[in-house]
């Protein structure tokens, strides 16, 4: 079974600070995903990667930043939080890009 | 730019009872469509999907969901509702074009089962 996991299921940081959100999968899959899940939005995606080192942006990219230094490793950076960030976010991984996705069990983060 | 509705926020049902949640895709090309639920506090999972082929789809927990390419849906059925299919469903869409496609997804419908 494929499995991602996330560094954190749940999250408090202070308006300001950076913060990093990691996510591993184990299936070495090829394009990796960060989407935020808000009530009444659905998911929206923030940025995804194709390839090592590789990124494009999603549809809400302002305020966030991604690294993938290493195949399973997708990470996604906020720079400083601000309270609108507050949310719930999601990592998946997929071996083509339109295949399925899996997912990991998210990380709800709270910025005050 | 590819689009998908999910028209209910919600759907109750009674326990044994069919059950439909709804969706609506808009793509330029011929779609990949999925299906996820999500249950509380966890991520989301696979649980259809039709790339192309027979229209009609078997997923997951006893689950199909028919394209309709005339009526640009496709939408989730079950025979008979468990008070475990009590979830959050999201339906998603890809255009089956080349290149770095998105997958867009829809905002949710919650979908409660009453016994």
């Amino acid at each position: 079974d494929v499995k991602v996991t996330q560094s954190s299921r749940y999250l408090v940081k202070r308006t300001g600070e950076k913060v990093f959100l990691e996510c591993v999968q184990d299936m070495d899959h090829e394009n990796m995903f960060w989407y935020r899940q808000d009530p009444g939005l659905g998911l929206r995606l923030i940025y995804f990667s194709y390839d090592v080192k590789m990124k494009e942006k999603g549809d809400i990219p302002e305020g966030y930043s991604v690294s993938r230094e290493k195949k399973e490793r997708f990470s996604l950076i906020l720079e400083s939080a601000s309270t609108n960030q507050t949310s719930m976010y999601l990592c998946a991984s997929s071996f083509r890009q339109w295949e399925t996705q899996y997912f990991g069990p998210g990380t709800r983060l709270l910025v005050l | 730019a590819q689009s998908v509705a999910q028209p209910e926020d919600q759907v109750n049902v009674a326990e044994g009872n069919p059950l439909t949640v709804k969706c609506t895709y808009s793509v330029s090309g011929n779609p990949y469509l999925f299906w996820y639920v999500q249950y509380p506090n966890r991520g989301l999972q696979f649980l259809l999907k039709y790339i192309t082929g027979d229209n009609l789809v078997k997923g997951s927990y006893g689950f199909e969901a028919e394209f309709n390419k005339s009526q640009t849906s496709f939408h989730l059925k079950k025979p008979s509702a468990l008070v475990s299919d009590s979830a959050l469903y999201f339906c998603a869409v890809r255009d089956a074009s080349g290149g770095y496609q998105k997958v867009t997804f829809g905002t949710g419908t919650k979908l409660q089962v009453i016994p």
